[in-house]
């Protein structure tokens, strides 16, 4: 039971480098998120895909990136990363949009410095 | 626009005795409630959730959680904790056609 993957479990990273957090699912999940995590502000959604091709924003979007072109794959990319980026990145999927719950990934511990 | 509290930062409890963490939150219609735990260095494990029906949830490792529509609350008890309950324990919400939104988590104690 893989579930949702993700890679790197940690990274360090320098100001102004770019790297890209992978995501798997083998759910055949329809719908995928990136959030991060802060310590006491709980989950902020930054992008959010309802299929393969199709990708929005979420609360938080600013300096990320994300494609859909498979159902299984939901990369994430920093480019020019800055210290603010500094946070637990948790990748989940559901099944749908409505009554679902989601499943999530082990984590992503990124720290920029 | 949906939105979720958790009013205790850090909840304590002994061994043995009852435990509740508390939610409530805010929608413009009919709200899916979930309950999610983190345990240390892990991504977030799903416990139960409110669709609709009866007011009373059951889920994982013994815990359940109490809808109340006229106080928007969803709080989550278990009635004897345990040791290894210690964990951050997240509320969500969403609404039909919406993302999750997350409350800030309450970090559980549960003391030998």
């Amino acid at each position: 039971n893989a579930g949702v993957t993700q890679t790197p479990k940690f990274r360090i990273l320098k100001i102004g480098q770019s790297m890209t957090l992978q995501c798997t699912q083998d759910m055949n999940h329809n719908y995928m998120y990136w959030y991060r995590q802060d310590p006491g502000m709980g989950l902020k959604l930054i992008y959010y895909s309802v299929g393969a091709g199709i990708t929005d924003k979420g609360e938080v979007p600013n300096g990320y990136n994300v494609s859909r072109s498979t159902t299984e794959d939901f990369p994430l990319r920093l480019e020019l990363a800055a210290p603010s980026q500094t946070s637990v990145y948790f990748c989940a999927s559901s099944y749908e949009r409505g009554v679902t719950e989601a499943f999530f990934g082990q984590g992503t511990r990124l720290t920029v410095v | 626009a949906q939105s979720v509290a958790q009013p205790e930062d850090q909840v304590n409890v002994a061994e043995g005795n009852p435990l509740t963490v508390k939610c409530t939150y805010s929608v413009s219609g009919n709200p899916y409630l979930f309950w999610y735990v983190q345990y240390p260095n892990r991504g977030l494990q799903f416990l139960l959730k409110y669709i609709t029906g009866d007011n009373l949830v059951k889920g994982s490792y013994g815990f359940e959680a109490e809808f109340n529509k006229s106080q928007t609350s969803f709080h989550l008890k278990k009635p004897s904790a345990l040791v290894s309950d210690s964990a951050l324990y997240f509320c969500a919400v969403r609404e039909d056609g919406q993302n999750f939104v997350f409350g800030p988590g309450t970090r559980l104690s549960v003391l030998p």
